[in-house]
């Protein structure tokens, strides 16, 4: 099974900076043949569901708004909040899609400072 | 617009079984897999597995083998999942989602709490 790690655990960063998430993978999660890279990031808030933000490594979902973005490749990533706003504050979850079982990183606590 | 409904809270004894429904609808229900994934009080994700409600394939995490088993009803364009041999280490909330096609869930359903106390 491929093994996502995110970093750090919790995070307090103030309204208006930047957040930034890591995730490293224990594989590479790049479809060699088409340059994708199977990763997704998820945004839950308490007592919901996970909601899609970021799927390819880097497209944006229809409806996330631009502060938004992820990047990476291989099996390291990144997800940035560039302007932090009250309403981010929520676990964030990566998930690996390359392979059956699509593993989940144990997620990132985001709080306002 | 694309939602899926899942079936209430469950209250169950350790050793039984429990089965949670999801009922999608805004889309052809044949025409995308579902994950079903879990998640126990204050802890992360796991995926449990899916299933292609088309032709009823499934696909099983290792850890739930033998133990899952997810169907579907065409005629009701609903999908199931049935978990046996309950411990309290099952209890959490229980998630299906929708895939995209390429196995990331786009949209979810709204979970089914699952508590397993004797």
């Amino acid at each position: 099974d491929i093994v996502m790690t995110q970093s750090p655990d919790s995070l307090a960063v103030s309204l208006g900076e930047r957040a930034t998430i890591n995730c490293k993978s224990s594989q590479s999660v790049l479809y060699s043949s088409d340059n994708k890279n199977s990763l997704a990031w998820y945004q839950q808030k308490p007592g919901q569901p996970p909601k899609l933000l970021i799927y390819w490594a880097s497209t944006r979902e229809s409806g996330v708004p631009d502060r938004f973005s992820g990047s990476g490749s291989g099996t390291d990533f990144t997800l940035t909040i560039s302007s932090l706003q009250a309403e981010d504050v929520a676990v964030y979850y990566c998930q690996q899609y390359y392979s059956t079982p699509y593993t989940f990183g144990q997620g990132t606590k985001l709080e306002i400072k | 617009q694309v939602q899926l409904v899942q079936s209430g809270a469950e209250v169950k004894k350790p050793g039984a079984s429990v089965m949670v429904s999801c009922k999608p609808s805004g889309y052809t229900f044949t025409g995308y897999y579902i994950h079903w994934v879990r998640q126990a009080p204050g802890q992360g994700l796991e995926w449990m597995g899916w299933i292609n409600p088309d032709s009823g394939g499934t696909d099983y995490a290792q850890k739930f083998q033998g133990r899952v088993t997810m169907t579907r009803d065409t005629s009701i364009s609903t999908a199931y999942m049935e978990l046996n041999s309950l411990t309290s280490d099952d209890t959490a909330v229980y998630y299906c989602a929708r895939n995209s096609d390429y196995g990331y869930g786009d949209y979810w359903g709204q979970g089914t709490l699952v508590t397993v106390s004797s």
